[in-house]
């Protein structure tokens, strides 16, 4: 299994661009996140997915948009690109299944892509 | 969910035990205490986690408090990769809670020769 995958590694952004972040897990684990983390900050949660067709906002949703078509895959938005969005940015996946006492959701995360926005 | 307390960095040496220590004295009794760490430019990796018992894999032990209010990681003998930013979260173990992992500021661990 390769696990979670992003492409790209790195990008630059000129404000305003948009421009697709991909994610793909091959666990086939039913929930998928994005985050976003800043310099020497934690991690952010911007939106996850409890399955295909069903996504919500996290933390910091503004300025992304997601999708889940697929239980696979969950690519990231960014439409109007700002410096604000210069990040690097981890996609994640669980099996989260279980009652309370045998609770699973173990988040597995790809290597990050590196965002600049100039 | 509750809020973690954590020092800011500790040292230990290689081939030593590693004691990172947590507080979560808001600590409800369907929260449980998950381990993840950061290695610099990496994704977040899962260690361990636990509700009230103590827990033990391949990676590290997990120690919890009687009152569940702290607990302590350990990595039993550190080697100069487990040099890494080490986040305690507390979180609510239901499917329908949102999901988010809260990361706090963590420890940063550093190993030495």
């Amino acid at each position: 299994n390769a696990g979670v995958t992003q492409t790209p590694k790195f990008r630059i952004l000129k404000i305003g661009q948009s421009m697709t972040l991909q994610c793909t897990q091959d666990m086939n684990h039913n929930y998928m996140y994005w985050y976003r983390q800043d310099p020497g900050m934690g991690l952010k949660l911007i939106y996850y997915s409890v399955g295909a067709g069903i996504t919500d906002k996290g933390e910091v949703p503004n300025g992304y948009n997601v999708s889940r078509s697929t239980t696979e895959d969950f690519p990231l938005r960014l439409e109007l690109a700002a410096p604000s969005q210069t990040s690097v940015y981890f996609c994640a996946s669980s099996l989260t299944s279980g009652r309370p006492s045998s609770f699973t959701d173990t988040q597995y995360f790809g290597p990050g892509t590196r965002l600049t926005v100039l | 969910d509750a809020k973690t307390t954590q020092p800011t960095s500790m040292d230990c040496a290689e081939g030593r035990a590693a004691n990172l220590p947590c507080n979560h004295s808001t600590i409800s009794g369907n929260e449980y205490v998950y381990w993840y760490r950061q290695i610099h430019s990496q994704g977040p990796q899962y260690i361990i986690h636990g509700l009230k018992n103590n827990e033990t894999n391949e990676m590290a032990s997990l120690i919890i408090t009687e009152d569940r209010k702290s607990s302590t990681l350990i990595l039993p003998h550190a080697t100069l990769r487990d040099t890494a930013v080490y986040y305690c979260i507390v979180r609510v173990a239901d499917e329908n809670a949102g999901n988010m992992l809260t990361f706090g500021g963590g420890t940063r661990l550093m190993v030495k020769p």
